[in-house]
């Protein structure tokens, strides 16, 4: 099994520029979730899903979009990229929610708007 | 406001000794607790946990102790070791909710040899 795996691992965007960070995960995991980590700051839930077809907003949703067409895959998009989200996102998955003894993480993306 | 406190970014302890991590939250829906261990350009790993009806939880050297009247938790390793060096988050939840989990920012622990 690869785990959660996360694509590209760093990206430098113009303020305007959209982009799609990729998250795939090969446990057959229903749960996945999106997180940011900024200097000096916890991990901030972005969006999450139970289940393919069902996404829902976290604590700081504002900017991104996603979608779980697939139960592998949960991409992140910016459609137009700003300096505050100049962060670490980090993609994670769990069998099912709740299960957070299980919860594995990506090894994150670090992305840079300028 | 902050759910979640982790109020020391950074603890220095030496090789064989006890590292002592404390955690305090506000929100009391929350009943399932969590550590993590970050390692630099890596994401987090699972650690250990604690539920509320518990007030303590061991896994070989590492012991969390939960004082839910006092709303805190703490992480205890011992003996601490070189590759404990790290950052340690916290975090909580409520396993009835529909939310993930909430997030401390950390602690940077460094073993000193």
């Amino acid at each position: 099994n690869a785990g959660v795996t996360q694509t590209p691992k760093f990206q430098v965007l113009k303020t305007g520029q959209s982009m799609t960070l990729q998250c795939a995960q090969d446990m057959n995991h229903e749960y996945m979730s999106w997180y940011r980590q900024d200097p000096g700051m916890g991990l901030r839930l972005i969006h999450y899903s139970v289940g393919a077809g069902i996404t829902d907003q976290g604590e700081v949703p504002n900017g991104y979009n996603v979608s779980r067409s697939t139960t592998e895959d949960f991409p992140l998009r910016l459609l137009s990229a700003a300096p505050s989200q100049t962060s670490v996102y980090f993609c994670a998955s769990n069998l099912h929610q709740g299960d957070w003894n299980e919860q594995f993480f990506g090894p994150g993306t670090r992305l840079t708007v300028l | 406001d902050q759910q979640v406190k982790q109020n020391s970014p950074s603890l220095s302890v030496q090789e064989g000794r006890i590292s002592i991590l404390n955690c305090d939250y506000t929100n009391s829906m929350f009943d399932y607790f969590l550590w993590y261990k970050k390692y630099p350009a890596e994401g987090p790993t699972f650690l250990i946990s604690i539920s509320s009806i518990k007030d303590k939880n061991e896994d070989g050297r590492f012991t969390v102790f939960l004082n839910k009247s006092a709303k805190h938790l703490s992480l205890h390793i011992v003996p601490s070791q070189p590759g404990d060096s790290a950052v340690y988050f916290c975090a909580a939840t409520s396993l009835g909710g529909a939310d993930g989990l909430t997030f401390g920012k950390g602690t940077h622990l460094i073993i000193q040899p």
